[in-house]
């Protein structure tokens, strides 16, 4: 099985800032990594898909770099409705997920 | 306006069956490949299986932690995916959510763009 890691779990941001976070995958995926935003007691949402195409009606601010192992979501200017967790998820094989970025308010 | 609803959760005891309805709007259901995630109170994510269009032969695949217990079946002519849930155990208890898959089938690179509101499951006796 591919083990998907995240870093940081957790971390404290102010609106306006720029936040990046880590997705690593154990074996190479190619490009094949996926990022979903869930809010608390809400489904999870598409917001990356392919490393790095955003989709439909998802905010530019957010965008997805990397291939092979390594990967990032990058938030360009944190707003208030981005606090949140953010899941990397692998679809190189059967859909595994990272354990989750938790996003909260500094 | 594409919408997922899940229905049919609830409390069961442990050994005793459930099964979870989804219920599509919005698009040509039976084009799709159809998945089944669940989260576990306060815990990340976790693939539970997928029934690809009968298209694609309308085959499922599941995560080995269900499989054997677990059955996805569709009705495309309702718009319905379901999940037969068997054998329930206390450790299967999460919101369960009905997601599409963006093909007919699951390939590399796919991707679920859209997810119900999801259903609570509580395994307990």
């Amino acid at each position: 099985d591919i083990q998907m890691t995240q870093s940081p779990s957790s971390l404290s941001a102010s609106v306006g800032d720029r936040v990046t976070i880590t997705c690593r995958a154990s074996q190479s995926i190619s490009s094949y990594l996926n990022w979903y935003q869930q809010k608390p007691g809400k489904a999870p949402k598409l917001l990356i898909y392919a490393a790095s195409s955003l989709q439909s009606g998802v905010p530019s601010r957010f965008s997805g770099s990397g291939s092979g192992t390594d990967f990032t979501l990058t938030i360009s200017s944190l707003q208030p409705e981005d606090f949140a967790t953010y899941y990397c998820q692998q679809s190189y094989s059967t859909p595994g997920f990272g354990p989750g970025t938790k996003v909260d308010i500094k | 306006e594409v919408q997922l609803v899940e229905s049919g959760g609830g409390l069961v005891k442990p050994g005793r069956s459930l099964r979870l309805s989804c219920t599509a709007s919005g698009f040509t259901f039976g084009d799709y490949a159809m998945s089944w995630f669940r989260q576990a109170p306060g815990k990340g994510l976790e693939w539970v299986g997928f029934i690809r269009s009968k298209a694609y032969g309308g085959t499922t695949e599941y995560a080995a932690s269900v499989k054997g217990r677990f059955t996805i079946s569709r009705d495309d002519s309702k718009s319905i995916a379901y999940l037969q849930m068997n054998s329930l155990k206390t450790e299967d208890t999460a919101v369960y959510y009905c997601t599409r898959v963006c093909s007919g089938s699951y390939y590399w690179g796919d991707y679920f763009d859209y997810w119900g509101q999801g259903t609570l499951v509580t395994v307990s006796s």
